[in-house]
This record gives C-alpha cells, sequence and structure tokens, in this order.
C-alpha cells in the first residue's frame, strides 16, 4: 500500500518556467512532510518541509504547498535552472514523539529543465 | 561530503553469497535509517535504529539483518542474495527531531549476478 504517491514519474520544464511537482498520501496521521532532491550517484538531500499546521512554506525559489483536505502537496519550483534537474521524492512522517519517527516516501519525479 | 559515509560504494556478487553493508553516521547522530531503492520504486524503509537499539521495521526480509554498534556505526548484512536484491541502499542518520529529516549517504549500489 502506497502512503505517498508521487503520480507523475517524469516532468520536463523550459528554464525560467515554473515547475510544479505533485504530490498525495493517504494516511491522514502524517503531520509532517518534506521534499528531497536526488542527483545521480549521490544520496537525497533535504530541500523543505512544512508542517502540517501551515499551508505554505518558502524558501527562496522553493515553496511547498500543502491542502491538509485533500491530502495534498506540492512544490514549486521558480524559476526552474538547468541545475535543478534530479529525482524529487516526497516524505511524510507522523508523530510518533522524539527520536523514533520514519520517512516514508513516494517513488520520486524526475525533472528535467532544458535551457 | 553529507557527513554520512557508506561503503563500499558498489559491490557485485553471486547469487546465494552474503554481504555487508557499513555505515557511520554524521557526527552526534544517534538514529541510523537503512532504505533500499530498487528499480522503479521509492525508497523503501527497511529498519532503524536508535543509539544501539531497533526502533522500528519497515519491509525487511528475513535474510537481511542489522545493527548499530556502540560507536554508532551500522551494518546491514544480506544474505542468501537473489538477484532481486539488486539495488541501491543507502543509509540516513537523523538528530532528535524530525525538523530537518534526515542526512543520506550516497549509498552502497549493490548488483547480484
Amino acid at each position: 500500500d502506497q502512503q505517498v504517491k508521487q503520480n507523475s514519474p517524469s516532468l520536463s520544464v523550459q528554464e525560467g518556467r515554473i515547475s510544479i511537482l505533485n504530490c498525495d498520501y493517504t494516511n491522514s496521521m502524517f503531520d509532517y512532510f518534506l521534499w528531497y532532491k536526488k542527483y545521480p550517484a549521490e544520496g537525497p538531500t533535504f530541500l523543505i518541509s512544512i508542517s502540517s499546521i501551515k499551508d505554505k512554506n518558502e524558501d527562496g525559489r522553493f515553496t511547498v504547498f500543502l491542502n491538509k483536505s485533500a491530502k495534498h502537496l506540492s512544490l514549486h519550483i521558480v524559476p526552474s535552472q538547468p541545475g535543478d534537474s534530479a529525482v524529487y521524492f516526497c516524505a511524510a512522517s507522523s508523530n510518533s514523539g522524539g527520536s523514533n519517527y520514519k520517512l516514508t516516501f513516494g517513488k520520486g519525479t524526475l525533472l528535467t529543465v532544458n535551457p | 561530503d553529507s557527513g554520512v559515509t557508506q561503503t563500499p560504494k558498489h559491490l557485485i556478487t553471486a547469487t546465494g553469497q552474503r554481504v555487508t553493508l557499513r555505515c557511520s553516521p554524521r557526527s552526534g547522530d544517534l538514529s541510523v535509517y537503512w532504505y533500499q531503492q530498487s528499480l522503479d520504486q521509492g525508497l523503501q524503509f527497511l529498519i532503524q535504529y536508535y543509539n544501539g537499539e531497533e526502533r522500528a521495521k519497515g519491509n525487511i526480509l528475513e535474510r537481511f539483518s542489522a545493527q548499530q554498534f556502540p560507536d554508532l556505526h551500522s551494518e546491514l548484512n544480506l544474505s542468501s542474495l537473489e538477484l532481486g536484491d539488486s539495488a541501491l541502499y543507502f543509509c540516513a542518520s537523523s538528530t532528535q527531531g524530525r525538523n530537518y529529516g534526515y542526512t543520506f549517504g550516497s549509498g552502497t549500489r549493490l548488483t547480484v549476478v
């Protein structure tokens, strides 16, 4: 049972335009969400996160939006740059307290930004 | 360099064999997580250790086992290997609290032939 779903395996956008990556989740206990970026031959790196008490979090060119009622979040990248080309993973966790929490990941979306 | 070190980077072995993957967490991190990434699959959670104790178990096969040592490094042991075990295996570590998620190592690519 895939609790975190990224239904688009790939996305291609032009440099300078907006990239929108989507993620849906099914577990209503999830209350913290993260996006990771992964380049080939490297491990995933943390990009941005959002708590369920918020509906938006912004960090430079990256903004994450959370729609709790729809169990949907999205990552917006504006403007997109060729260096943003990577696989983006959506992840979620529930509040199990302190040091004992695990992240559930989606399958990832390959973003290609064309010059 | 993320601060999480995984060795070896690549491993090629035959079916039926046993291998050990090693992970050194980032300095100060007490939790270690192991994930498997197979072709067309996301990151599948295998197991978590916190300060030497197993804390959570995911989709880890009985042929697989892990441990975390007093110096906090962790090892993932894979035995009776099958072709389907070929994957990227990532280790991640975290501090207490979840605001920053995990820090991942660069992974071990295991190829079973």
